[in-house]
């Protein structure tokens, strides 16, 4: 089945600095990519998703690149607000009709003033 | 706010006992799938419901049980529960069988068992 392999945690940055998370994955079919983030006491709510190879995803300042060709999906944002900080989750899909997401262990990211 | 409630929030119980958990999904959405966040495990797929048919099964427990009603909403039934169960549980749905399609999750069902 599909696995993905996500940056360990915690990240710890300043407000304004360079953000990147890290994720691989693996899959046996053609998944879409998503990542989701987890506020304090929240559900998980979509941040951006990528279709196929080459798309770029992009939300509230994020991007993600689909790139196939090393079946990566990193996570970027150029400067971090301290209303960022949460736990962010790289998930493909099954990359079928069906649509079961398989979730990396999440990362923490907390951002100071 | 996503459109997907689940009740009840927090749910305390001891060990051999049984709970139910409610999700009722977007407006229009057909599909419900149950995910289990722990610390050791973290977010595991259980099971996902398509118009009141099981679609796919992830990992769950023969303990564990769910169904869709004609409504579309779903209930997660968990039976002889053990400490290991202590978890937040999530819904989330979305229009079609699911591929390619964002899922939108419900804030949670938190399960401690004593």
């Amino acid at each position: 089945g599909n696995s993905v392999t996500q940056m360990e945690g915690p990240v710890t940055l300043s407000e304004e600095a360079f953000l990147t998370i890290n994720c691989t994955y693996t899959a046996t079919g053609y998944p879409s990519l998503f990542w989701y983030v987890q506020y304090p006491g929240e559900g998980l709510q979509l941040l951006l998703k990528a279709t196929k190879a080459d798309d770029k995803g992009s939300n509230k300042g994020f991007e993600a690149t689909y790139r196939k060709e090393t079946t990566s999906f990193h996570l970027e944002k150029g400067s971090v607000q301290v209303s960022d900080s949460a736990v962010y989750f790289c998930a493909p899909d099954r990359g079928s009709t069906l649509g079961r997401l398989y979730f990396g262990r999440g990362t923490q990211l907390t951002v100071w003033p | 706010d996503s459109g997907v409630t689940q009740t009840p929030k927090h749910l305390i119980t001891a060990t051999g006992q049984r709970v139910t958990l409610r999700c009722s999904p977007r407006s229009g959405d057909l599909s419900v799938y149950w995910y289990q966040q722990s610390l050791d495990q973290g977010l595991q797929f259980l099971i996902q419901y398509y118009n009141g048919e099981e679609r796919a099964k992830g990992n769950i427990l023969e303990r564990f049980s769910a169904q869709q009603f004609p409504d579309l909403h779903s209930e997660l039934n968990l039976s002889s529960l053990e400490l290991g169960d202590s978890a937040l549980y999530f819904c989330a749905s979305n229009q079609g069988e699911g591929g390619r399609e964002t899922q939108y999750f419900g804030p949670g069902t938190r399960l401690l068992v004593l």
